[in-house]
C-alpha cells in the first residue's frame, strides 16, 4: 500500500515568502499525482495534476515538480499570501484509481 | 468549470438510521467517482471507487453492506450509511473524474458532516 509523507506537517510564514511543501510516497509506480488544498471542514480545491512522465506543472503562482523514481514530489508556492493559508495534500494516484493521502502540511500566512 | 455538489453538507441522526449521500457533477460527465471518510486531524481514506454502470469497488476493510455506493449514471453518485452508529460518524468526502484512467484530475465536492448520535 502507498504511503505519503508530508513534511513539514505545518508552517507559519509572513506574506510575500517563497516556500516549498515536500511530498514523498513510498510506491513511485505511479499514474500521476495530484496537489491540492483544503480549507477546515471544507471538501478538497485541486490545484496541480502532474502525470507520471511529466516532471512539473505551473498555475500562477504555483509550480509543482514530480521525481517519480525517487519518490518526491514539491509544491513552490510564490510571493505567498494570506489567503493561502490552508492544509495543502499532495495525493499519488496509481493506474485509474486509487488515490493515497497523507496527512498534509497546514499552511498559516501571517499578514 | 468542473464542479462537484455534495449533499447534504451536515446530518445529524439517531443511531440505527440509514443516511443518503448525494455526489452530483454539475458541469461535465463524471465516468467515475470517489468517496473518501475523513477523521478529525486523519488524512482522506478512500473507501471506495465507482464507475458509471458498474458495481463500486471497496477498499480493503470497508464493508459493502455498510456502505452502499450507487453510481447509475454519468453525473451522480450516492452513498448510503445503512444502520448508522456512533462509530460512523466522520466527514465523508465524494470526488469525481471525467475518465476511468486517470489522465483528468479528480474534483472534489465540499463533504458531508455524519453524525449519530
Amino acid at each position: 500500500k502507498q504511503e505519503v509523507t508530508q513534511i513539514p506537517a505545518a508552517l507559519s510564514v509572513p506574506e510575500g515568502e517563497n516556500l516549498v511543501l515536500n511530498c514523498s510516497f513510498t510506491d513511485s509506480a505511479i499514474y500521476n499525482l495530484q496537489w491540492f488544498r483544503q480549507d477546515p471542514g471544507k471538501g478538497l480545491t485541486s490545484l496541480l495534476l502532474i502525470q507520471s512522465s511529466q516532471r512539473e506543472q505551473t498555475s500562477g503562482r504555483l509550480n509543482a515538480s514530480l521525481d517519480k523514481s525517487s519518490g518526491r514530489s514539491t509544491l513552490y508556492i510564490a510571493a505567498s499570501q494570506p489567503g493561502d493559508s490552508a492544509t495543502y495534500l499532495c495525493a499519488p494516484g496509481a493506474t485509474g484509481n486509487q488515490f493515497y493521502f497523507g496527512t498534509g502540511t497546514s499552511l498559516t500566512v501571517i499578514p | 468549470g468542473a464542479v462537484v455538489s455534495q449533499h447534504p453538507s451536515w446530518v445529524i441522526c439517531k443511531s440505527g438510521t440509514s443516511v443518503k449521500i448525494e455526489c452530483r457533477s454539475l458541469d461535465f460527465q463524471a465516468t467515475t467517482m470517489f468517496w473518501y471518510r475523513q477523521f478529525p486531524k486523519q488524512s482522506l481514506m478512500l473507501m471506495a471507487t465507482s464507475n458509471e454502470g458498474s458495481k463500486a469497488t471497496y477498499e480493503q476493510g470497508v464493508e459493502k453492506d455498510k456502505f452502499l455506493i450507487n453510481h447509475a449514471s454519468l453525473t451522480l453518485s450516492t452513498l448510503t450509511v445503512t444502520s448508522a452508529h456512533p462509530e460512523d460518524s466522520s466527514f465523508y468526502i465524494c470526488s469525481a473524474r471525467g475518465d476511468r484512467l486517470g489522465n483528468q484530475p479528480q474534483h472534489f465536492g465540499d463533504g458531508t458532516r455524519l453524525s449519530i448520535l
